[in-house]
């Protein structure tokens, strides 16, 4: 799976929107872009993931640059729930197993009062 | 909405001694995976299993480590002698199986394994 970088830490304002970037320069045609997040003292959880065009589901959006080097995790008003680590995660469309997630450090998002 | 649970929450043992981890994966998921993560470290990939075998497994998972799906709803994994290095959080976790890579996996809460 390709490499992505994240920023170490970001810090938000509840109620504020929280744009989180993830750079993925050496993505392959064939790569998805996957978004986890981990909350304090539980197992990742699924966000939300996208090919090319961007997504929108009821956690967050996914915006996905025109040349896919990389992309933005948009968490629209931000609560105190949502401190947590998240984690962008690059799988090949061409896995012929399941395949496992590879986790790097991720992000972590603090959300102040 | 359904979700992954695994037993026991925490799990203290001596070093030597036999642990079995238990998952019950989410009813009609067919891919069931262990990862583990020691404390302030990333999240690691274990095993895979589909079928009732090993799909994939990291370097992590040697002779020491065993998965089992004794029946028909758990997934196990055993470490056979601990070290002192095994303590960590485990975490099972399933996908229904589609042979896409837009496959979501949905995670436990996690076994907390202390080691002594």
């Amino acid at each position: 799976d390709a490499k992505t970088t994240q920023p170490n830490s970001m810090e938000s304002n509840e109620e504020e929107p929280v744009h989180l970037p993830c750079n993925h320069s050496t993505i392959s045609g064939t790569d998805y872009i996957h978004w986890y997040r981990q909350l304090p003292s539980q197992g990742p959880e699924y966000v939300i993931h996208g090919l090319t065009s961007n997504v929108n589901n009821r956690m967050a959006s996914l915006a996905i640059a025109e040349d896919r080097k990389s992309s933005t995790l948009i968490l629209h008003r931000a609560t105190l729930r949502d401190a947590a680590v998240y984690y962008c995660i690059l799988r090949d469309l061409r896995t012929r197993s399941q395949g496992n997630l590879i986790f790097g450090k991720g992000t972590k998002l603090s959300v102040k009062p | 909405e359904p979700e992954v649970t695994q037993t026991p929450s925490h799990q203290v043992t001596q070093m030597g001694q036999e642990v079995i981890l238990r998952c019950v994966p989410i009813s009609n998921h067919l891919y069931f995976y262990w990862y583990r993560q020691i404390l302030g470290q990333k999240v690691e990939f274990l095993v895979s299993f589909y079928n009732n075998e090993i799909s994939e497994k990291s370097e992590i998972f040697d002779d020491q480590f065993s998965v089992e799906r004794p029946d028909g709803s758990n997934f196990t994994l055993k470490i056979r002698s601990t070290k002192l290095e095994d303590s960590a959080m485990y975490f099972c976790a399933s996908s229904r199986g589609q042979r896409f890579s837009s496959e979501t996996q949905y995670f436990g809460p996690g076994t907390r394994l202390l080691v002594l």
